[in-house]
């Protein structure tokens, strides 16, 4: 049973481009849950999702940032116009239904923006 | 406004000693508070978790205390080893399957 994966593992982009990071989260879970991670830092939580629907969003920002889970296929984090400041770790953790207690999580997506 | 303070930063013991990590919390709304190990550049990885009616809990080496009047919660890693030289983070959550809400992580180095 696989754990849950997300690619690429490591994402260089140059400031103003979009940057595109994948979830799939473990066999059977649909809720998937998106945080953020900087240097030193603990996570932060952006959005939680389930199929196809955004359920909490509290922790995103409001410009540049989205997150899809559509019914087929992963879930998407999409960063548009990248600024040196979002150069993080993404990590993605998926609970199954109904929602469980425990949230499993990714190897993350190391982002950096030069 | 950071609701999870974690102390203390970072924490040198040698093999056999007893890290101890701390937690407080202000939501008095969190009634879930799990651990998290994470190693270099991997994910976090769920310890062990402890709900408010419970004051201790225990699996394996690892021990969760619990204050609910002082809103504090504590790990304890009993007879630690090199290999549990990670970073460690306390959360907390509303409900289960809720956001978490994590500590800023306090990094454990346990010396052979």
């Amino acid at each position: 049973n696989a754990g849950v994966m997300q690619n690429p593992r490591h994402l260089v982009r140059r400031r103003g481009q979009e940057a595109r990071l994948r979830c799939s989260p473990m066999k059977g879970h649909s809720h998937v849950y998106w945080y953020r991670q900087l240097p030193e830092e603990g996570l932060k939580f952006m959005v939680y999702l389930q199929k196809e629907n955004i359920i909490d969003e509290s922790g995103m920002p409001k410009e540049r940032f989205s997150a899809e889970f559509p019914k087929e296929g992963p879930s998407i984090l999409r960063i548009q116009q990248v600024v040196r400041g979002d150069s993080a770790a993404y990590f993605c953790a998926s609970s199954p239904e109904p929602r469980g207690e425990t949230q499993y999580f990714g190897p993350g997506t190391r982002l950096l923006v030069l | 406004q950071q609701q999870v303070k974690q102390s203390p930063q970072s924490l040198i013991v040698q093999k056999g000693g007893i890290p101890i990590i701390n937690c407080a919390y202000e939501n008095t709304a969190f009634d879930y508070f799990p651990w998290y190990q994470q190693f270099p550049g991997k994910g976090p990885a769920l310890l062990i978790a402890i709900r408010p009616d419970v004051s201790e809990k225990k699996e394996g080496r690892f021990t969760i205390s619990f204050n609910k009047s002082a809103k504090q919660f504590s790990l304890h890693i009993m007879d630690s080893q090199p290999g549990d030289s990670a970073t460690y983070f306390c959360a907390a959550s509303k409900a289960a399957g809720n956001k978490l809400t994590f500590g800023g992580g306090t990094r454990v180095l346990v010396k052979p």
